[in-house]
């Protein structure tokens, strides 16, 4: 069974520009967690979605959102991006139909730098 | 609300010793928790998870952990380290209600195993 993809893997932007990043769950998970991942502030959860809808968000500014489709892929938008947006971005899904199934698994993730 | 704390910014150890890898955390009802493992420039390895039952958690690579719940601990152990243990490893407790994927990250501990 193929893993939780996220595409691209790397990514350069110039601040003030918007970016889009994209996860594929593994197949028959429909929960999709983001995460942005920096040296000074760790991880810290971003939004989750679930059936398209979403079920969670971090303390982000608006600048950061998402969506899910039918699916179950999921896509995060960046606009006007700022020096301090550059970190790893992990996307991370679920199997939520079996009452014990909590763990996520993420992608490898994409690395956002913003210059 | 929720918070995991991994005392330890690095853990040094000698290839064939025991390792052990702090974490405690402050959560409200039953916690649900994790260990995570990074590989440079790579997303989380699911390693292990505490949900209810034995206190000792079996997990991936021989790697196992052991509940507290008096101490609200989960350490992270390994009878006979791997220099391939070297990584990052990240504790993490589920937030919020039960139905829900978000993950609350400890800031990680850097483990150094040498031979």
């Amino acid at each position: 069974k193929a893993g939780v993809t996220q595409t691209p893997r790397y990514l350069i932007k110039t601040r003030g520009q918007q970016v889009t990043l994209s996860c594929s769950p593994i197949s028959g998970h429909r929960s999709v967690s983001w995460y942005q991942q920096t040296p000074g502030q760790g991880l810290q959860f971003l939004f989750e979605y679930f059936s398209e809808t979403q079920r969670n968000k971090g303390n982000f500014p608006g600048r950061f959102s998402g969506r899910q489709f039918s699916n179950s892929r999921s896509e995060m938008n960046v606009s006007t991006l700022e020096l301090g947006d550059s970190a790893l971005y992990l996307c991370a899904s679920r199997d939520e139909r079996v009452l014990m199934n909590t763990e996520a698994f993420f992608g490898q993730g994409t690395r956002l730098t913003v210059v | 609300a929720q918070s995991v704390a991994q005392p330890e910014d690095q853990v040094n150890v000698a290839e064939g010793n025991p390792l052990t890898v702090k974490c405690t955390y402050s959560v409200s009802g039953n916690p649900y928790l994790f260990w995570y493992v990074q590989y440079p420039n790579r997303g989380l390895q699911f390693l292990l998870k505490y949900i209810t039952g034995d206190n000792l958690v079996k997990g991936s690579y021989g790697f196992e952990a052991e509940f507290n719940k008096s101490q609200t601990s989960f350490h992270l152990k390994k009878p006979s380290a791997l220099v391939s243990d070297s990584a990052l490893y990240f504790c993490a407790v589920k937030g919020g209600s039960s139905n829900t994927g978000k993950l609350i990250f400890g800031q990680g501990t850097t483990l150094q195993v040498k031979p």
